[in-house]
């Protein structure tokens, strides 16, 4: 099984909701990464998690709060954001690996913030 | 990671081969060279990589130049779902572990 899985598929939220957005691989994958990709652009690193462990947070605001609760899930969690905030958020994972670290991307939660 | 330069968009007859340069002259001795793909309304998907030898499997072909500072994805037979964008990515064997994703070239196909 090489899929990664991600729910919901598309998302609105108001400025003041919180929501959750939740991404799972079966694929014994150690990282797990979230990326931001706005419309026509090419998708841009939020967090990666090895071993379940935050290991990059690149500078994202702390309206989004990533969560790894186990090795297979892996959660961002939204609170008070803004209409900017709306693009493709997609979930990814790898093996870790020095020299390939293939990563394998689910299909996307189409955000949009009113 | 070091920078890479692609066309921004292409285009190609469905059946032909298709031929996607990369450039990337300021690339180290130990970054793999990897392209990804992204279809319309999906997320991208792994398609090769290589380090200095050239590269074959079942999706596509990579041509690495010589010196590495170039390469190019080779697409035998282009079909029409394999319009798509194509990434072009250096990724260092002992750095950090994320994709940095430049700006691509759109591929389209023509039946």
């Amino acid at each position: 099984d090489t899929e990664v899985t991600q729910t919901p598929k598309h998302l609105v939220m108001g400025m003041t909701n919180k929501k959750s957005l939740k991404c799972e691989q079966h694929m014994g994958h150690r990282a797990m990464y979230w990326y931001k990709q706005k419309a026509k652009k090419p998708p841009e690193l939020m967090f990666v998690y090895s071993y379940e462990k935050l290991s990059i947070n690149e500078s994202v605001p702390s309206r989004f709060s990533p969560e790894c609760p186990n090795s297979s899930l892996l959660n961002l969690h939204l609170h008070a954001l803004q209409p900017e905030d709306s693009a493709l958020y997609l979930c990814a994972s790898g093996m870790l690996g020095l020299y390939t670290d293939t990563q394998y991307f689910g299909p996307g939660t189409r955000l949009t913030v009113l | 990671d070091a920078k890479t330069t692609q066309p921004n968009s292409m285009e190609s007859n469905e059946e032909e081969p298709v031929h996607l340069p990369c450039n990337h002259s300021t690339i180290s001795g130990t970054d793999y060279i990897h392209w990804y793909r992204q279809l319309p309304s999906q997320g991208p998907e792994y398609v090769i990589h290589g380090l200095t030898s050239n590269v074959n499997n079942r999706m596509a072909s990579l041509a690495i130049a010589e010196d590495r500072k170039s390469s190019t994805l080779i697409l035998h037979r282009a079909t029409l779902r394999d319009a798509a964008v194509y990434y072009c990515i250096l990724r260092a064997v002992a750095g950090s572990y994320q994709l940095t994703f430049g700006k691509g070239t759109k591929l389209s196909v023509i039946p």
